[in-house]
This record gives structure tokens, sequence and C-alpha cells, in this order.
């Protein structure tokens, strides 16, 4: 597609429960990004893909938190027994490549609530 | 901590005025992107310069970059009230991997 396409656009969960957030990147775009914006302020990085292969892991927590870009699916973001820290939109982007010149491109997010 | 600065963290101007909003960042970069926000949306992406560049214009907008100074501005001319908007810097890094700073809220009053 010619846009970042996310979903769902809300997911609410209760504490302890799954949830996981799915990204479909631009078609042809071989890097895919995890971001998370917690209460409208800063981005905070968790995860890149290239193509189906994890690229950069630095910013994902080491528990309860999965990522994956399977051949022909959207990719997802896993997060096992939800914590209310966990409450922000998630947000993915796509480029082309990851050299200096490229822009990355954003979804609209998924609002996730944790209760 | 996050790479990208901005400053001012609020901005209010009136229609037709400039806005300039300025971002600092600590490590060398590939490239450096600015985003707006609109409230509870998405990013979307303004404006790229790459860290072999000085200066870029896009319409209204201007951005510079001063690799010594690690630092960039984006100016806004002759501003909108559909300009209101937060506005983020991203400076990208390996694996064009983007650190943002808190933002910068503009509100333009008609």
């Amino acid at each position: 597609g010619e846009e970042v396409a996310q979903t769902p656009k809300h997911l609410v969960r209760g504490e302890g429960q799954k949830a996981k957030l799915y990204c479909a990147p631009i078609k042809g775009h071989s890097y895919v990004f995890w971001y998370q914006q917690v209460l409208k302020n800063e981005f905070k990085f968790l995860i890149s893909f290239q193509n189906e292969n994890v690229f950069d892991e630095t910013g994902m927590p080491k528990e309860r938190f999965s990522a994956k870009c399977l051949p022909n699916s959207p990719c997802s973001l896993e997060i096992q027994a939800t914590k209310l820290e966990d409450s922000a939109v998630y947000f993915c982007a796509s480029s082309a490549d990851s050299t200096g010149g490229t822009e990355a491109f954003f979804g609209q997010g998924t609002r996730l609530t944790v209760v | 901590s996050q790479q990208g600065e901005e400053d001012p963290q609020a901005l209010s101007i009136q229609e037709g005025e400039n806005a300039t909003m300025n971002c600092s960042y600590k490590t060398s970069i590939n490239n450096l992107q600015w985003y707006r926000q609109n409230s509870g949306r998405g990013l979307v992406h303004l404006i790229l310069i790459r860290s072999n560049e000085r200066e870029k214009h896009s319409g209204r907008l201007r951005v510079t970059l001063d690799t010594s100074k690690k630092s960039s501005s984006l100016l806004i001319t002759a501003s909108r009230a559909a300009d209101t908007a937060s506005y983020f810097c991203a400076p990208a890094l390996y694996g064009n991997k983007l650190v943002f700073g808190a933002g910068t809220i503009l509100r333009v009053k008609s």
C-alpha cells in the first residue's frame, strides 16, 4: 500500500492480558520501525527490522515485549502480561532503506490502554 | 537519554508571522528529519536534511543544519492556523533509527 497501516486503532486490555498490534509497511519498504509514545511526549524507539530480520532491538524491554516481521504478513508487536505503564500510543514506521537520505513514514498509531 | 531536544517547548504566534523552532542533538547523524503531529494523530514527515547539507527548503519550510554545533532549525514562514501542531526533530542514527525529543507545541492564532 501507499501508507503504513496500523491495526487496531484502539486497544483496551486488563492488566496481565496480552496485547498484539499489527503494522503493514509501505509496499517495497524493507525497513520497519516500532516506537512508543507516552502521554504525547517523546517517542521511544523499540525495535527495527530489515525485511524479516531484527536490525536493532536496543529499545525493546527485555521481558514481555516481542516483535516479528514475517514474509507476506503484517509485522506485529506483542506485549505479554500488560502493565499499566504500557499504556501508550505505539507507532510503526517504514522506510525504503537505511541510508542517509531516506525518509521514514509513520502510521496513525495504535492507542493501547491498560486498565 | 533522547538525542533531539527542541526549543522552545511551546510557541504562540499570530497568523502570518514566522515560527522558528530549534533542535540540538548529541552524536553523529546520517540525516535529520522534521515531523509534525496534529493532536492525537500520526506523524507527518515534513522534510529531511542530509548530514552533508546545510540548508533545505520545501514550500513555506526552511531547515538548516549545523553539524559542527549539532543543531538544526525549522522555520515556517507566513504561518497559518492549520500549522498549529507539535513539531519534532528526529536525528537519524545508523540504520535510520530516529531519536526524538519532546517536541515544540506551536499554536497559530487567527
